[in-house]
């Protein structure tokens, strides 16, 4: 059971550049979502989706942008990448309902902007 | 929006010691996570807890939402426990989303 995958582990971008981060879970979960955490913080929420075909804004979503065309892949995209991005970037999954529903996060992708 | 704070920021302790680590929060929430971030940056769910005690091992975590608190209880600490906890609350509409909220973390150093 591979859980929550995320790739690329490390990416460095120039400022202005774009990319996607990918995310996969196996766990069919409904709920899935995105966090960065930068030094001396905790996490904070980007972008979130209930389901296929339904994304959300979280604290930060200003400069990325999510879809969700399935239960299992969750992509975030920056569009233009500036040096405020770099941070360590978190994708999350749960069941969707009420009742005992923990989070689970993937292992991270470390991005850098110069 | 919701404010999350986890006491003390950093804490160091020698093996086998236990201690307790706090996080206060300043709204009602639907429900509360206690998560651990290992060395390696890796983050694992060690409790879902709205209210009541939960046990799991050496760690027990009790939270009490009527006075917005959650305690992490960590008994006879390993150098393993070493890293980073964090309390993270859920708002927005109960079943609908998952809205975690974070704190800063306590960093927990164990000393062999």
């Amino acid at each position: 059971n591979a859980g929550v995958t995320q790739t690329p582990k490390f990416q460095v971008l120039k400022t202005g550049q774009s990319m996607t981060l990918q995310c996969a879970q196996d766990m069919n979960h409904e709920y899935m979502s995105w966090y960065r955490q930068d030094p001396g913080m905790g996490l904070r929420l980007i972008h979130y989706s209930v389901g296929a075909g339904i994304t959300d804004q979280g604290e930060v979503p200003n400069g990325y942008n999510v879809s969700r065309s399935t239960t299992e892949d969750f992509p975030l995209r920056l569009l233009s990448a500036a040096p405020s991005q770099t941070s360590v970037y978190f994708c999350a999954s749960s069941y969707a309902g009420t009742g005992d529903s923990p989070l689970h996060f993937g292992n991270g992708t470390r991005l850098t902007v110069t | 929006g919701i404010q999350v704070e986890q006491s003390p920021p950093d804490l160091i302790l020698q093996e086998g010691a236990n201690s307790t680590l706090r996080c206060n929060f300043s709204d009602s929430v639907n429900n509360l996570q206690w998560f651990h971030q290992n060395p390696w940056g890796q983050l694992i769910n060690l409790f879902y807890i709205p209210s009541g005690t939960k046990q799991n091992g050496r760690l027990s975590a009790t939270t009490v939402a009527t006075e917005r608190y959650s305690l992490l209880y960590i008994s006879s600490s390993q150098t393993t426990d070493s890293g980073v906890y964090f309390c993270a609350v859920e708002t927005g509409s109960s079943g609908s989303a998952r809205q975690l909220t974070f704190g800063s973390g306590t960093q927990l150093t164990v000393l062999p």
